[in-house]
Order: structure tokens, then C-alpha cells, then sequence
């Protein structure tokens, strides 16, 4: 078993739409947990840390949920620009070590 | 923000060639820096992890006498891929934090090696 799963997708979303998917991880140590966006051939950028409280972030909103281990995403409005993978991370609090998942792939379109 | 620069961008070399791959902090002292290996739509992957002035620390199933990490300055970390191989193509991606549990990492913008 990965130790953070996601669904691949594509997601093909309206622009304008509402979008949402989730990611679960089976590490139930850890600490931290985090939203990246990656572009094509493009180095991860931090999106959003997510807190157990949730957390949004103009369109985006996190969810986390530690007793049944996933984290969500919400993106409303969606707009061409969002079209990109997000990466869900897991961080452990030793080391800072960061676990990555395989990503999904959010295509928006006219 | 933190600005993590990697060089090179992209190299292209013979199988049978060793490639070094710097990375580098330009605004901030990284106690610590990470290696991440990235194959064709899949995910990043965690090669090793190097505090400035000791031995990395690599993850398991990562050869370490084939991926040779140097930090030795907190703005320099760098990683030598000895013996190239076809397989050894990848994008490598380092990234770079302050120090600290929990302390946010910042990722250069990768290296692209293709080894013919």
C-alpha cells in the first residue's frame, strides 16, 4: 500500500466550476500535512498547509481528517490557471521528512 | 520568499559519465537539504536527506556509493550521479530548509539528466 494515495484523474472541470478531490495516508504519526501544485516539467510549489481545523485560502479550501487518515481539496471558480497537478504531502515531524503522492492531474477548460 | 537554485537546468551525457548537480540556497542558510527523484508522471520521490558538515542519509534502496552527496556549506548541497546509466534519467529535484521540525522546504526548479 502507498503510503499516500490519490486519484490520478484527469479532472476535466468546467472553468468556473467547483472541484474537489482527496488523498489518504496510512501513516497515522503524522505531523504535517500539505497541498503542492506542479506544473509540466516544473519544480512542486506550496499551495496550502492544511490544519485540523481546515484552512481556506481565497478559492482553495483544505480539509483534514486524522481518524479516517485523508485530506481534501476544494478549488471553487475554478480558472484555466489552475489547470495543474496537486500534489497531496505528508510530513513526519522527524527530519522533516516529506512523502509525496503520486498527484492529480485538474485540467480546466472553456 | 526562498529562492533554492539547482544547476544544471538539464544535462544530457553518455552512459558511463558521472554528473554533478548543484543546489543552492541564495537567501537563507539551509541546515538541511533533500533529494528528490521525479520519473515521467509519477511522484516525487525521497532520495536522501543531507545536514550541512555530516554523512547524508539515504533511503532505503537508494545507493549511496551511485548518488554521492556533498553539504558542505549551509548554501551548497550537491549531488553527484556516478556512472551514469540510461535508467539513472530522471528529474531531480533538491529543496532546502531552515532547520527545524516542520519547517517549510523550498524546491529548486529541478535538474532534467538524460543519459543516451
Amino acid at each position: 500500500r502507498k503510503e499516500v494515495e490519490q486519484d490520478p484523474g484527469p479532472f476535466n472541470v468546467p472553468e468556473g466550476a467547483t472541484v474537489a478531490f482527496n488523498c489518504t495516508y496510512s501513516n497515522s504519526a503524522s505531523q504535517s500535512f500539505f497541498w503542492y501544485r506542479q506544473d509540466c516539467r516544473k519544480e512542486p510549489k506550496l499551495l496550502m498547509s492544511v490544519y485540523s481545523s481546515g484552512n481556506e485560502d481565497g478559492r482553495f479550501t483544505a480539509q483534514l481528517n486524522r481518524a479516517s487518515q485523508y485530506i481534501s481539496l476544494l478549488i471553487r471558480d475554478s480558472k484555466l490557471s489552475d489547470s495543474a497537478t496537486y500534489l497531496c504531502v505528508v510530513g513526519e515531524a522527524a527530519g522533516n521528512k516529506l512523502t509525496f503522492g503520486g498527484g492529480t492531474r485538474v485540467l480546466v477548460k472553456p | 520568499g526562498a529562492v533554492v537554485s539547482q544547476h544544471p537546468s538539464r544535462v544530457i551525457c553518455k552512459s558511463g559519465t558521472s554528473v554533478k548537480i548543484e543546489c543552492r540556497s541564495l537567501d537563507f542558510q539551509a541546515t538541511t537539504m533533500f533529494w528528490y527523484r521525479q520519473f515521467p508522471k509519477k511522484s516525487l520521490m525521497l532520495m536522501a536527506t543531507s545536514n550541512e558538515g555530516s554523512k547524508a542519509t539515504y533511503e532505503q534502496g537508494v545507493e549511496k556509493d551511485k548518488f554521492l552527496i556533498n553539504h558542505a556549506s549551509l548554501t551548497l548541497s550537491t549531488l553527484t550521479v556516478t556512472s551514469a546509466h540510461p535508467e539513472d534519467s530522471s528529474f531531480y529535484i533538491c529543496s532546502a530548509s531552515g532547520g527545524g521540525a516542520m519547517d517549510e522546504q523550498f524546491f529548486g526548479p529541478g535538474t532534467r539528466l538524460t543519459v543516451l
